[in-house]
């Protein structure tokens, strides 16, 4: 069983469409995150939710809305798309603190916006 | 705020010999973890070695060893008798804490090849 699993894996669209990567984590973990990896590999958190709160927002353009229906659960949708959110976008998900490295992460979701 | 600093953007090593990966980090925070990260090719993330702040020992598993030295601010992975299968891109991160919530800042990573 995946621990944490993204769908799609890869997703190519058009400027200006409306997309969702989906997020589930079957660990029991309390914590979710968005992480982005730009094209020089540079990972950055975008988001991060506890128990179905949000909880970290970075400076973020509000095109991308996180939703976590449950805690197993983060979706992120995102409107408008442009050029420059090509990017590989990985979930992750940790128990409430990090302690040993517990941050588990899914295989990402390759977006290119075309 | 927390900071992670990786200067080497490539090494290269001989299969079966060491190799040190530099990381060096800032934080005001008296209590820290410290975490190397490998992503091989295919995209994954693969949870390596962690170090704790307070740790008295540096952290050791299997092939993976970090040398941290807490004075000088830095947590370098060394991987002995390297593989070809070692070949990825490597990254340091720092546990930081925002919001009652703790994330992980990433340096910008390292890419290694391993030659045969």
């Amino acid at each position: 069983d995946t621990a944490v699993s993204q769908t799609p894996k890869y997703l190519v669209t058009q400027m200006g469409n409306d997309k969702s990567i989906k997020c589930e984590q079957n660990l029991g973990h309390d914590t979710m995150y968005w992480y982005k990896q730009d094209s020089k590999k540079f990972l950055k958190i975008m988001f991060s939710y506890n128990n179905k709160e949000l909880i970290i927002n970075e400076t973020v353009p509000n095109r991308f809305s996180p939703k976590s229906p449950d805690k197993a659960h983060l979706n992120l949708h995102i409107n408008s798309l442009e050029l420059g959110d090509s990017a590989v976008y990985f979930c992750a998900s940790s128990p409430h603190q990090i302690n040993t490295g517990e941050l588990f992460f899914g295989e990402g979701s390759r977006l290119t916006v075309l | 705020a927390q900071k992670i600093t990786q200067t080497q953007p490539g090494m290269f090593v001989q299969e079966k010999e060491a190799v040190t990966l530099d990381c060096t980090y800032d934080t005001s925070d008296p209590s820290y973890g410290l975490f190397w990260y490998k992503q091989p090719s295919s995209g994954e993330m693969i949870f390596l070695i962690y170090q704790g702040s307070y740790d008295q020992q540096n952290a050791t598993e299997g092939r993976y060893s970090l040398n941290f030295q807490k004075a000088r601010k830095s947590a370098n992975l060394v991987i002995s008798a390297s593989q070809l299968g070692d070949s990825a891109m490597y990254f340091c991160a720092m546990r930081g804490t925002q919001g009652g919530s703790e994330k992980l800042v990433f340096g910008k990573g390292t890419k290694l090849t391993v030659n045969p």
